[in-house]
């Protein structure tokens, strides 16, 4: 079964570090391109980064030179570590497989909670 | 203010046809093709349409179309368990970026 599972969020101070980590199953991360998508409460889906098969990455403006996109090829895991973390960053973040088209996906994952908060 | 335009809110009738609408421009959606997301009571988004590709499992009610900088996500048939917020997102060259619509609410009366 096709799959992806997230894990690492939590409760994090303003200027602290996280590392998300989605694991998945079924397919062969490196690939893919594959992305973090986050949520923040109550609002829509926003895009954070990007990691195509060659190994190319892309990030949203807001996270940009906080947020390192990376995959681990042995693991087939993707992670995403976020760094000076802001109140603004508090969202459910969700990996998603592209779906063979640019800017498109077709699996995600469950997603996971980060709070940036004192 | 996202780069593409969705309807806030669209509603229907069980059994009607409606179509959500997702508006950007020659960088994303004139170049690109275009993913459609379901999302149910703020729970994982589920991929109901990319490109002209129906995922396996979701009912061939949901078609999509595109015309220019406009792409259309059409429900023929509308059930009630399709009341969802709706997303689009696609890539947008002259940004580098992914770049998703603000979601259309979608209730069914």
């Amino acid at each position: 079964e096709v799959q992806l599972v997230e894990s690492g969020g939590g409760l994090v101070q303003p200027g602290g570090s996280l590392r998300l980590s989605c694991a998945a199953s079924g397919f062969t991360v490196s690939s893919n391109y594959m992305s973090w998508v986050r949520q923040a409460p109550g609002k829509g889906l926003e895009w954070v980064s990007v990691i195509y098969s060659g190994g190319s990455t892309y990030y949203a403006d807001s996270v940009k030179g906080r947020f390192t996109i990376s995959r681990h090829n042995s693991k087939n895991t993707l992670y995403l570590q976020m760094n000076s973390l802001r109140a603004e960053d508090t969202a459910v973040y969700y990996c998603a497989r592209g779906a063979g088209i640019a800017g498109a996906f077709d699996i995600w994952g469950q997603g996971t909670m980060v709070t940036v908060s004192s | 203010q996202s780069a593409l335009t969705q309807e806030a809110s669209v509603s229907g009738t069980v059994g009607q046809k409606v179509t959500l609408s997702c508006t950007g421009n020659s960088n994303n959606i004139g170049s690109y093709a275009v993913g459609w997301y379901q999302q149910i009571s703020h729970g994982a988004p589920k991929t109901v349409m990319f490109g002209n590709s129906l995922p396996s499992g979701i009912p061939d009610r949901f078609s999509g179309s595109k015309s220019g900088t406009t792409a259309s996500l059409t429900i023929s048939g509308l059930q009630p368990e399709d009341e969802a917020d709706y997303y689009c997102s696609t890539w947008d060259y002259s940004l580098s970026a992914v770049v998703f619509g603000g979601g259309t609410k979608l209730t069914v009366l």
